[in-house]
């Protein structure tokens, strides 16, 4: 596609229940982030891949959440047990390059996640 | 530690009236600097970057951004603001090595006809 799809664009989780994010980047794309945008917030960073690998996980609240790309193009986000905090949007972005710095990042519509 | 303020939560303006939103950082260098738009429901979209050289940044839309190191700022602005320009406006730093840009909390700008 153009740009950078997210699905689902919405999703309602019970607590405890375990949710899974999807997020294909731009084609060819070689860097990819996670944020976590909570309501009335700025976009948190959770994690970075460079192609297939994981280069920065700092950003991830809690071992509940695990992220993964596998084949360096679609990532998904995973979050075991969900809780109410876990309500956000969130969102991924990629860049064409492995120097995002000086790239711009492109960002997907993000996925509403609300936890009951 | 290193910061993005964003010290206005809603600017409204009437259509045609100009506009500046207001950034600042807190980094121990210069840092790159970024403002984002954010219509509702859309992702984020990329108005204009200053990672050096002139202190005047031309982004799209018509948007403009001047950094001033004195007073660490990075303000945004327009000098006719339409209705489309309704939306959430972001801020965003990070430093050399970084890759990880770092938010402000956003200002919402409305527009009134």
């Amino acid at each position: 596609g153009a740009g950078v799809s997210q699905s689902p664009r919405y999703k309602v989780a019970k607590r405890g229940q375990d949710v899974a994010l999807r997020c294909d980047p731009i084609s060819g794309h070689v860097s990819l982030f996670w944020y976590q945008q909570a309501l009335g917030q700025g976009p948190e960073f959770l994690t970075y891949f460079q192609n297939e690998a994981q280069l920065d996980k700092s950003g991830l609240p809690s071992d509940r959440f695990f992220a993964e790309r596998p084949e360096g193009s679609v990532s998904t986000l995973k979050i075991q047990r969900t809780q109410q905090e876990d309500s956000a949007v969130y969102l991924c972005a990629s860049s064409p390059t492995g120097q995002p710095i000086n790239t711009e990042a492109f960002f997907g519509q993000g996925t509403r996640l609300t936890v009951v | 530690a290193q910061s993005v303020t964003q010290p206005d939560i809603h600017i409204t303006v009437s259509e045609g009236a100009s506009l500046e939103l207001r950034c600042n950082y807190s980094y121990g260098a210069t840092p790159y600097l970024f403002w984002y738009v954010q219509s509702p429901g859309q992702g984020l979209q990329l108005l204009l970057k200053y990672f050096s050289g002139d202190t005047l940044v031309q982004g799209i839309k018509g948007f403009e951004a001047e950094f001033k190191r004195s007073q660490s700022s990075f303000n945004l602005r327009k000098p006719s603001v339409h209705w489309s320009d309704a939306a959430e406006y972001f801020c965003a730093a990070t430093s050399g090595g970084s890759y990880i840009p770092t938010f402000g909390r956003g200002t919402s700008l409305i527009v009134h006809p």
